[in-house]
């Protein structure tokens, strides 16, 4: 069956460091990925999206990295600050429907 | 302005009560969806309707029911309330399109007791 991964811990990093996050997912051949990221008591919100066909994706102090081979996204935030701190999820998606499979998410603290 | 809007924001109810959430986008999208998030945070589809028609049903059990009054409109009717219902459930919209971003509600927390 489909299955996505990611950081199964929580991710604490010191402000002004780049915080990585890891997307692995098998059994799967997406046309896309999509990076969202959920606050506390909030709904997810959409940050960044990729093709299959693309290497790599950067908007702002963002970068998502994908390998159709390894079957990996990263997601990279520079300089991170405090108010980067949330859950971040990545969500495969292929087909028609536009059908998003989401992992498990990655929460990340950023201390100051 | 809201874009994606849901009601209510938080439902606590007795087990075999029927409830309804509704969901409301004002972006003029085409596609309206509705997700179940559980207490591990896992966010999973449930239903997916473009343009008023049922186009995801995700094997759901049948005491769930989206109903769409109009392509703005996506309303989820759950009857028999089980324990195991409780969750936040999330409504969304997107244009209808092979590769296309989702609009996210601020979600209905659901407690059943």
């Amino acid at each position: 069956s489909q299955k996505i991964e990611q950081n199964s811990e929580a991710l604490n990093i010191q402000e002004g460091k780049t915080a990585t996050l890891t997307c692995n997912y098998t059994n799967y051949s997406p046309a896309y990925l999509q990076w969202y990221r959920q606050d506390p008591g909030r709904g997810p919100v959409f940050l960044l999206l990729i093709r299959e066909n693309e290497k790599e994706k950067r908007k702002e102090r963002l970068k998502v990295t994908f390998d159709t081979t390894l079957k990996q996204s990263l997601f990279h935030i520079t300089a991170s600050q405090p108010a980067d701190s949330a859950t971040y999820l990545c969500a495969l998606a292929g087909g028609a429907t536009n059908k998003l499979i989401f992992g498990t998410g990655t929460l990340l603290a950023v201390q100051p | 302005d809201t874009a994606v809007s849901q009601t209510p924001k938080y439902l606590v109810t007795q087990m075999g009560n029927d409830k309804s959430i509704k969901c409301e986008q004002n972006l003029g999208h085409d596609t309206m969806y509705w997700y179940k998030q559980d207490s591990k945070k896992f966010l999973k589809i449930m239903f997916s309707y473009n343009n008023k028609e049922l186009i995801i049903n995700e094997t759901v059990p049948n005491r769930f029911s989206p109903k769409s009054p109009d392509k703005a409109h996506l309303n989820l009717h759950i009857n028999s309330l089980e324990l195991g219902d409780s969750a936040v459930y999330f409504c969304a919209s997107s244009p209808f399109s092979s590769v296309t971003t989702q609009y996210f509600g601020p979600g209905t927390r659901l407690t059943v007791l």
